[in-house]
């Protein structure tokens, strides 16, 4: 089955700075990669996804990038504001409507 | 606004005793939703995928007849933990999936905390 990788597991970024979190996959035939925001004791919520049909994808101060030849995707997050604090997840799925499998989580922590 | 509710928000229990849990999705007609557990501070694991008018399929380790899982309506799961224990406490979260992408959506989920 499916088994994705989540790094690092926590990560403490100046506001207004970068942060970056990837994920590797191990089934070739995912081509689903959603991500998601949860902050403490709430439902987790969908922030971007990408297919397997593009290399990246943008919304405004977030953008995702795959490598399918290297099984990876990553989720950059710019202009960081304390906001932004959360727990994210990264996720890989055959398609959007089958069984999600969930990274391990990173929890991103915004200094002011 | 929110497209699937959960039932209870949280619930407390003694040892032994069975919980339902209800997932509602709001609107629309869910053929297909999916429970998982959530441990403090881990991610989510997938517990099974519930289809309407069918048994629910379980991921590897986890017990069909500890977890029973019914989907009699297409806008309800309900997820019983049978006589359940203190290592059962957790965080469940159902979802279902919405719209021409078929988005998954997710429940406020429910804290279970077992005594």
């Amino acid at each position: 089955g499916e088994n994705v990788e989540q790094h690092p597991s926590t990560l403490s970024v100046q506001e207004g700075d970068s942060a970056v979190i990837k994920c590797t996959y191990s089934d070739s035939a995912s081509n689903y990669f959603p991500w998601y925001k949860q902050e403490l004791g709430k439902r987790p919520q969908l922030i971007i996804d990408i297919r397997s049909n593009v290399g990246e994808k943008k919304d405004q101060r977030i953008a995702v990038t795959l490598n399918k030849t290297a099984k990876h995707f990553s989720l950059h997050i710019t202009e960081t504001q304390p906001e932004d604090s959360a727990v994210y997840f990264c996720a890989a799925s055959y398609s959007s409507a089958s069984k999600i499998i969930f990274g391990s989580g990173t929890r991103l922590s915004i200094r002011p | 606004g929110a497209v699937v509710s959960q039932h209870p928000s949280r619930v407390i229990c003694k040892s032994g005793t069975s919980v339902k849990i209800e997932c509602r999705s709001l609107d629309f007609q869910a053929t297909t939703m999916f429970w998982y557990r959530q441990f403090p501070k881990k991610s989510l694991m997938l517990m099974a995928t519930s289809n309407e008018g069918s048994k629910a399929t379980y991921e590897q380790g986890v017990e069909k007849d500890k977890f029973l899982i019914n989907h009699a309506s297409l806008t309800l799961s309900t997820l019983t933990v049978t006589s359940a224990h203190p290592e059962d406490s957790s965080f469940y979260i159902c979802s279902t999936l919405l719209g021409a992408d078929n988005e998954q959506f997710f429940g406020p989920g429910t804290r279970l905390t077992v005594l």
